[in-house]
């Protein structure tokens, strides 16, 4: 089965300053990546996918992640950061479990964008 | 495009009543749609998935008594709690899948309910 691990519990940051956020997962032969945001109190936003084709995934708010095969790893990233950015950010795995397709998340990292 | 609703928001009630949540997928047709369950400061538990006519299948250690499920349409989900207890309380998040090239792997989630069982 897959797992999905992401080391960093959380990232604080100032405004404006550049963010990695990591993610790696296990291996498999197929791989079906995702990153949601989660802002409180509310539930998960679709940021980006990796499915297939450009390893070099762009998503919403200037957000994008690049699909590492050799790594086998999915960071995400985003060269300046908002205030508004702050909230939790989860790595998902996209795996097949008993006929469907399931997500394996990660624990999550809360990003926290300092004035 | 791709929105997934949940009513309620928020739900306060009585140890030992039912609470039942909605799931609505407004623009697509959800094949699949997925229940989870989300402790403070904790990642998403699946509770159970399921398709539209068909049972739905339980995670392990999730009571199929006590999380009842329905899928009855392919634009709604329900899951009611039954016999609440305070340890039921929780924030629970839906999300709905369409089929296709597009649709084939990615979630949509819903805003999430906030249980409260007093």
């Amino acid at each position: 089965a897959q797992s999905v691990t992401q080391l960093d519990s959380q990232v604080p940051v100032f405004e404006e300053a550049p963010v990695e956020l990591r993610c790696n997962y296990s291996s498999s032969v197929s791989v079906y990546l995702f990153w949601y945001v989660q802002y409180p109190n509310q539930g998960l936003q679709l940021l980006l996918k990796y499915l297939s084709g450009s390893t070099l995934v762009k998503g919403i708010n200037g957000f994008e992640a690049e699909f590492n095969k050799s790594q086998t790893s999915f960071h995400l990233r985003k060269p300046s950061v908002h205030i508004s950015d702050t909230a939790e950010y989860f790595c998902a795995v996209s795996e097949k479990t008993s006929g469907t397709y399931k997500y394996i998340f990660g624990t999550g990292t809360r990003l926290k964008v300092l004035a | 495009g791709a929105v997934v609703s949940q009513h309620p928001s928020w739900v306060i009630c009585k140890s030992g009543t039912s609470v039942k949540i909605e799931c609505r997928s407004l623009d697509f047709q959800a094949t699949t749609m997925f229940w989870y369950r989300q402790f403070p400061k904790q990642s998403l538990m699946l509770m159970a998935t399921s398709n539209e006519g068909s049972k739905a299948t339980y995670e392990q250690g999730v009571e199929k008594d006590k999380f009842l499920i329905n899928h009855a349409s392919l634009t709604l989900s329900t899951l009611t709690v039954t016999s609440a207890h305070p340890e039921d309380s929780s924030f629970y998040i839906c999300s709905a899948r369409g089929s296709g090239a597009g649709g084939g792997h990615t979630q949509y989630f819903g805003p999430g309910t906030r249980l409260t069982v007093l």
